[in-house]
């Protein structure tokens, strides 16, 4: 198994661009999620999922979107890139069981520059 | 709400001596915690976590945790530390009555020195 894979791993954005990063599991989780990586901060959650078709709000959502059409992708938008959106991007999955609470797998990570 | 305290930003110990890793957390259900390690430009590794019963959790690379309700505390520890455990670390909680998502600590950086 390939777990969870990002891509890109690098990516500088000018202010106002748009772009997506990729997340794919390959272990049938049904919950993924997107986390931002700063300094001092820990992991923020940005946006999450529990199933294909099924999105919800993380912690720090403004200025980035997601779908999840799929079991296996998750992919992050950012639809007009800020300085303040310079970060290292975070995907996980998890199985999801009401009454056992299993433990996330995470990418490599995306370093995102923002000029 | 759920949160989570790791009151050291770094810890200095050094190699074959004991390392402990503090942290603290605040959830309104039942506490379902994790330590995860990140080494440098990796993602984050699952080390251990406690769901319930023992408060002595072991996990792996010698790591070990315990569990603590009335001072709601789940501290890292290792009994002899090795200079490749220096990283950052991660402490998680997830509040059992209140869905999938989990909150992080800021982290701690463990440096081991030879």
């Amino acid at each position: 198994n390939a777990g969870v894979t990002q891509t890109p791993k690098f990516q500088v954005l000018k202010t106002g661009q748009s772009m997506t990063l990729q997340c794919a599991q390959d272990m049938n989780h049904e919950y993924m999620s997107w986390y931002r990586q700063d300094p001092g901060m820990g992991l923020r959650l940005i946006h999450y999922s529990v199933g294909a078709g099924i999105t919800d709000q993380g912690e720090v959502p403004n200025g980035y979107n997601v779908s999840r059409s799929t079991t296996e992708d998750f992919p992050l938008r950012l639809l007009s890139a800020a300085p303040s959106q310079t970060s290292v991007y975070f995907c996980a999955s998890s199985y999801v069981r009401v009454s056992y609470p299993h433990e996330q797998f995470f990418g490599p990570g995306t370093r995102l520059t923002v000029l | 709400a759920q949160s989570v305290a790791q009151p050291e930003d770094q810890v200095n110990v050094a190699e074959g001596n004991p390392l402990t890793v503090k942290c603290t957390y605040s959830v309104s259900g039942n506490p379902y915690l994790f330590w995860y390690v990140q080494y440098p430009n990796r993602g984050l590794q699952f080390l251990l976590k406690y769901i319930t019963g023992d408060n002595l959790v072991k996990g792996s690379y010698g790591f070990e945790a315990e569990f603590n309700k009335s001072q709601t505390s789940f501290h890292l520890k290792k009994p002899s530390a090795l200079v490749s455990d220096s990283a950052l670390y991660f402490c998680a909680v997830r509040d059992g009555n209140y869905g999938q998502n989990f909150v992080f600590g800021p982290g701690t950086r463990l440096s081991v020195l030879p």
